[in-house]
C-alpha cells in the first residue's frame, strides 16, 4: 500500500513569512497527526484529527499555527507568521480506525528552515 | 500528561555486539509502547511494538521487554550490523479514543565495523 505522502520536502523562508505543508494519509486511515520534530529531539504532537474533526490541538500554538482536514482525507498545516524557532521537520502520520489501532505510520516530513 | 524518558542519548557498539536502549514512562494508564527507527533525513519507521498485556516480544534480532510495575521498557538488538546505525525513539500511548504517542528524546546508535 502507498505510504503517507507529504509536500514539499524542503522549505526555506524568512521570518514573518507564511508557509503551508500538505499531507495525504494512507487510504482509509481515519486518524491523522501533525508532529514537530526539532533537531535532536523526538516528535512532538501538534494536532490530531479523527476524520475531519479535531481530537486534540492543545499543543498547537494557535496564534500562528493552523491546520485543517476539510474532507477527512488530506490535511494542511500552516504557519503565519513564521519565527526562527519554527525551524524543524514537520511530520504527518496516520493510523487506521481499528480496535487497538494505535500504530502510526509516518510520512517523510517537511524540513523547514526559517531565516 | 505522559512523560517518556529515554537513555542513553548516544550508544556506540562493535558490530556483532548487543545494544540496549531503555525508556521509562509516567502514566500508568499507558498500554502501547512502539519503537521507531529513524535514519538520517528519513521518516520514523516502526520496528517493533508491545502492548501492556505482554512482557516480552521478539522479532528476529530485535526484542522489547516491558515492566509495568516499574513503568519501564527496553529495546534489545542482538548481533548488531552497521545498517542498524540510526536514531531510535521509544514512545508510549495511553490508548483510548485519543491514541496519542508521547516520544522519548531518541538514542543515536552507531555500530562500528
Amino acid at each position: 500500500e502507498a505510504g503517507v505522502a507529504q509536500s514539499p520536502r524542503y522549505k526555506i523562508i524568512e521570518k514573518r513569512q507564511s508557509v503551508a505543508f500538505w499531507c495525504n494519509p494512507i487510504s482509509g486511515h481515519a486518524t491523522l497527526y501533525w508532529y514537530q520534530q526539532i533537531l535532536g529531539q523526538g516528535p512532538k504532537l501538534l494536532i490530531q484529527f479523527q476524520n475531519n474533526g479535531v481530537v486534540d490541538d492543545s499543543q498547537l500554538p494557535k496564534d500562528r499555527f493552523s491546520a485543517e482536514r476539510l474532507k477527512g482525507v488530506d490535511s494542511t498545516l500552516k504557519i503565519q507568521p513564521a519565527k526562527l524557532e519554527d525551524s524543524a521537520v514537520y511530520l504527518c502520520a496516520s493510523s487506521p480506525e481499528l480496535a487497538g489501532g494505535e500504530t502510526q505510520y509516518f510520512g517523510p516530513g517537511t524540513r523547514l528552515l526559517v531565516l | 500528561g505522559e512523560n517518556v524518558e529515554q537513555h542513553p542519548s548516544t550508544l556506540s557498539v562493535q558490530e556483532g555486539d548487543s545494544a540496549v536502549i531503555k525508556c521509562t514512562y509516567s502514566d500508568s494508564a499507558s498500554n502501547y509502547f512502539p519503537w521507531y527507527k529513524q535514519e538520517l533525513g528519513k521518516r520514523p519507521q516502526l520496528i517493533i511494538d508491545i502492548r501492556s498485556n505482554v512482557g516480552e516480544k521478539k522479532d528476529q534480532r530485535i526484542a522489547v521487554t516491558l515492566n509495568k510495575t516499574a513503568k519501564h521498557f527496553s529495546l534489545h538488538i542482538t548481533e548488531t550490523q552497521p545498517e542498524d546505525s540510526a536514531v531510535y525513539f521509544c514512545a508510549a500511548s495511553s490508548g483510548g479514543s485519543a491514541r496519542q504517542l508521547t516520544f522519548g528524546s531518541g538514542t543515536q546508535l552507531t555500530v562500528l565495523p
